[in-house]
This record gives structure tokens, C-alpha cells and sequence, in this order.
């Protein structure tokens, strides 16, 4: 399987911080990779897809980047409805998740 | 309108066997993969397997030898069916299109 590692696991941050989350696969995996934001008790909703573009309705203050191993998401300027935990997933290979990034409010 | 709904039971005892149900409207089991995915209790989500829209399945290698993945096109239904449940398997189970179509997961419980 690739392995799918997100780092860091948890950040704590302020309304208007700029946020960079990672995420680097064990293998390449082209631009075949999503981002998703879960909120508590919610189900996941798509942000990023193929690597670098915004689902429908998704703010532009959210930015993918990165291809072959390495990707990022990126949040320009944080707001208080961002706080929530995000999951990189390739799709490249049979589909694996990361570990996850949690948004947390200083 | 793309909607998925997961159906089952939400307590299953230790060695039994899982079957959940996910029922899809809004759009054809012929042209759209559907997906199963989970979740334990405060962890991270799990990719468990998929049923492709030509109904071929491939499975998490973790998982294969207790799992099983099927589907009913004339009632727009997929089928999940998992043996030999432990405790750790408990959590919430998701079936999705990918992208924006999720439901909204059902609760299982493994306990005796």
C-alpha cells in the first residue's frame, strides 16, 4: 500500500494565520491526490482534487499544491469555520488516506 | 440530487459478521464507483474497498481476507459484508461516490 504521511498531526492557530499542512506518499503518485475536511460529526467534504483544484463552492482562500510525492494545502487566511481536521488521500494506487491534520484555535 | 444512505445494524458482537447497506439515488451504479470508508472512534479515516461501475472490486490489502463488497443495480443498492469483527473494528462506516458524495455514515459497535 502507499503510505500516505501528514504532518504535522495538529496545529494551533489564530484567525487570519496563514496554515501549510503536508502530505508525502511512499511512492509516486502523480497529481492523484485529494484533500478533504472533516468537521466533528460530520462526514468528509471534498476541498482539492487532482492535486491543485478547488471543488465547486470551496473558497480560494484554500490552495492545493505538489505533485509526485510531496503535497501541500494550504489556507491564505484562516477563519473560524476552517477549524476542522484534513486528510490527504491518493488515489493513484488502491486509495489510502493520511493520518490527518488538526486545526486547533490558539 | 447525489445521495448515499448507509444502512445496518449498529451492535455487532465479537466474531460475527458485519452487513451494511448502501443505498444510492441521484446517479447510475453503472457509471459511478462507489466506495466504503471508515472511521474508529477519534482516529482517521480508513479507505476499505470499492465496488468499480463495471463491478469489479478491489479491497484494502488489510482487510481482504475478511471482507466483501457486492452490489444490486436494479435496486441502486451496495452490499458490505465483513467477518470475524473485533472490537477495533468498531467505528463509522461511510460509503461515498468520491469527491462530494457522502452519506452520513452509520455507527457500528462490536461489543459482547
Amino acid at each position: 500500500n502507499t503510505v500516505m504521511t501528514q504532518s504535522p498531526t495538529s496545529m494551533f492557530i489564530s484567525v487570519g494565520d496563514r496554515v501549510t499542512m503536508n502530505c508525502k506518499a511512499s511512492q509516486n503518485v502523480g497529481t492523484n491526490v485529494d484533500w478533504y475536511q472533516q468537521k466533528t460529526g460530520q462526514s468528509p467534504k471534498l476541498l482539492i482534487y487532482g492535486a491543485s483544484n478547488r471543488y465547486t463552492g470551496v473558497p480560494d482562500r484554500f490552495t492545493g499544491s505538489g505533485s509526485g510525492t510531496d503535497f501541500t494545502l494550504t489556507i491564505s487566511n484562516m477563519q473560524a469555520e476552517d477549524l476542522a481536521v484534513y486528510y490527504c488521500l491518493q488515489y493513484n494506487y488502491n486509495p489510502t488516506f493520511g493520518g490527518g491534520t488538526k486545526l486547533e484555535l490558539k | 440530487q447525489v445521495q448515499l444512505t448507509e444502512s445496518g445494524p449498529g451492535l455487532v458482537h465479537p466474531s460475527e459478521t458485519l452487513s451494511l447497506t448502501c443505498t444510492v439515488s441521484g446517479f447510475s451504479l453503472t457509471g459511478y464507483s462507489v466506495y466504503w470508508v471508515r472511521q474508529p472512534s477519534g482516529k482517521g479515516l480508513e479507505w476499505m474497498g470499492r465496488m468499480r461501475y463495471n463491478g469489479d472490486t478491489s479491497y484494502n490489502s488489510a482487510l481482504k481476507s475478511r471482507l466483501s463488497i457486492s452490489r444490486d443495480t436494479s435496486k441502486n443498492q451496495v452490499f458490505l459484508k465483513m467477518n470475524s469483527l473485533q472490537t477495533d473494528d468498531t467505528g463509522t462506516y461511510y460509503c461515498t461516490r468520491g469527491g462530494s458524495g457522502w452519506g452520513q455514515g452509520v455507527m457500528v459497535t462490536v461489543s459482547s
